[in-house]
């Protein structure tokens, strides 16, 4: 069975500061991981996937992830946080093609000038 | 191109009242998804479709909750009776599902209240 970990439910930093989201997860089957963005009020958008093949993977403003296998992470950065990076952030896997994504609980990214 | 469109987009009711949630996957996607979020619980998948057909509802909380897909192009989450503990957003998502990874691309949500 599948999965996801996020270890923090809040993290806050300064603008210009490193972010680390941090997701971890379980799976009996090779992952596919997501990680996905949402702003107030709105609903969620696709910041990058893991499929296969490199294990850096760049997403959307900025953000990137790597996945580490013997580890099980699968944790986002972003080397300097802007103001509209504030948002919740989730992390999410799944099987094959055409199974659901099992999200994590999420995590509330707060920037402070 | 046009997203997932759901309606309402804010829906107040009274306890014991039906709800009708719409959603309106893309076009050409074969899998539709109908997720619950709570501050409590987080998202919940309640049910997913493919190709119109219900493949697993084991989400959907209880039998106050049914989903239908006609056709591929407009799904309904009916509540009845509704009950204030089903307030919440709730989203639908469609999926293309080819061969590669289900990238799911989400709707707006509707922010139901239950009085």
């Amino acid at each position: 069975a599948q999965s996801v970990t996020q270890l923090g439910s809040h993290v806050s930093v300064s603008e210009g500061a490193l972010v680390l989201l941090r997701c971890n997860y379980s799976s009996s089957v090779p992952p596919y991981l997501f990680w996905y963005v949402q702003y107030p009020n709105q609903g969620l958008q696709l910041l990058l996937k893991y499929t296969t093949g490199a294990t850096l993977v760049k997403g959307i403003n900025g953000f990137e992830a790597e996945f580490k296998k013997s580890e099980t992470s699968f944790h986002l950065t972003k080397p300097s946080a802007h103001m509209s990076d504030a948002a919740e952030y989730f992390c999410a896997v799944t099987g094959p093609a055409g199974t659901a994504l099992i999200f994590g609980k999420g995590t509330t990214l707060s920037v402070s000038s | 191109d046009a997203g997932v469109i759901q309606s309402p987009r804010h829906e107040v009711t009274e306890m014991g009242q039906e709800v009708t949630l719409r959603c309106k996957p893309i076009s050409g996607h074969d899998y539709l998804f109908w997720y619950r979020q709570t501050m409590m619980r987080g998202l919940e998948l309640l049910i997913y479709f493919n190709n119109n057909v219900p493949i697993d509802d084991s989400g959907m909380p209880e039998d106050r909750f049914s989903a239908k897909m006609p056709n591929a192009s407009f799904s309904t989450l009916k509540i009845q009776p509704s009950e204030p503990r089903d307030s919440a957003v709730y989203f639908c998502a469609s999926s293309p599902g080819t061969s590669g990874p289900n990238e799911q691309f989400f709707g707006p949500g509707t922010r139901l209240t239950v009085l």
